[in-house]
């Protein structure tokens, strides 16, 4: 089946300093990457939808001069932290929509990746 | 607007019984639904979808869930559950027309032995 692979799996970062979440997906291409933050024993938020070669949709709530997104390649979207502060603490996951060969019917809607741990200081 | 309902938070079952994790829901036009499984420190992994057909849906590791229109209703089961089956359960929407997913709060399975 279709790997989303994560980047770091866990990162410990000082308040005030950025860090960079790779989300790739591994043996396909997507065109739309969703990135998720996840607060312990918590449901799944949606922070954002990343389109390929296009401004990342934002979720009501979600700072978009915070959370910068980048969807540059078909394999490739990342997430960058910026100025993080220790409420940023949390588990963030990407996940990537995959459609069949005819790029109609999504097959088992998104694929996830083993998400980050970030950890502020 | 689109809402899942995990009533239970958590839901503790013997090796070998029978488990249950509820699902309600709330969607426009006709649901698309999931169950996916996440385990510490992990991704989700999905587990199985309905779409259309039939109310009964077979995944993966044996579990199987049953669409309940009249109910709005989609309870994962498993017939005899594993202790390797513990984890963290989510229930996820979305409409036919729509492209993002709702999660449930989630419901913790522990399973003794």
């Amino acid at each position: 089946g279709a790997v989303v692979s994560q980047h770091p799996s866990w990162v410990i970062c000082k308040s005030g300093t950025s860090v960079k979440i790779e989300c790739r997906s591994l043996d396909f291409q997507a065109t739309t990457m969703f990135w998720y933050r996840q607060f312990p024993k918590k449901s799944l938020m949606l922070m954002a939808t990343s389109n390929e070669g296009s401004k990342a949709t934002y979720e009501q709530g979600v700072e978009k001069d915070k959370f910068l997104i980048n969807h540059a390649s078909l394999t490739l979207s990342t997430l960058t932290v910026t100025s993080a502060h220790p409420e940023d603490s949390s588990f963030y996951i990407c996940s990537a929509r995959v459609l069949d060969s005819l790029q109609t019917v999504p097959m088992h809607e998104q694929y996830f990746g083993p998400g980050t741990r970030l950890t502020v200081t | 607007a689109q809402s899942v309902a995990q009533p239970e938070d958590q839901v503790n079952v013997a090796e070998g019984n029978p488990l249950t994790v509820k699902c309600t829901y709330s969607v426009s036009g006709n649901p698309y639904l999931f169950w996916y499984v996440q385990y510490p420190n992990r991704g989700l992994q999905f587990l199985l979808k309905y779409i259309t057909g039939d109310n009964l849906v077979k995944g993966s590791y044996g579990f199987e869930a049953e669409f309940n229109k009249s109910q709005t209703s989609f309870h994962l089961k498993k017939p005899s559950a594993l202790v390797s089956d513990s984890a963290l359960y989510f229930c996820a929407v979305r409409g036919s027309n729509d492209y993002k997913l709702s999660f449930g709060a989630g419901t913790t399975v522990t399973v003794r032995a």
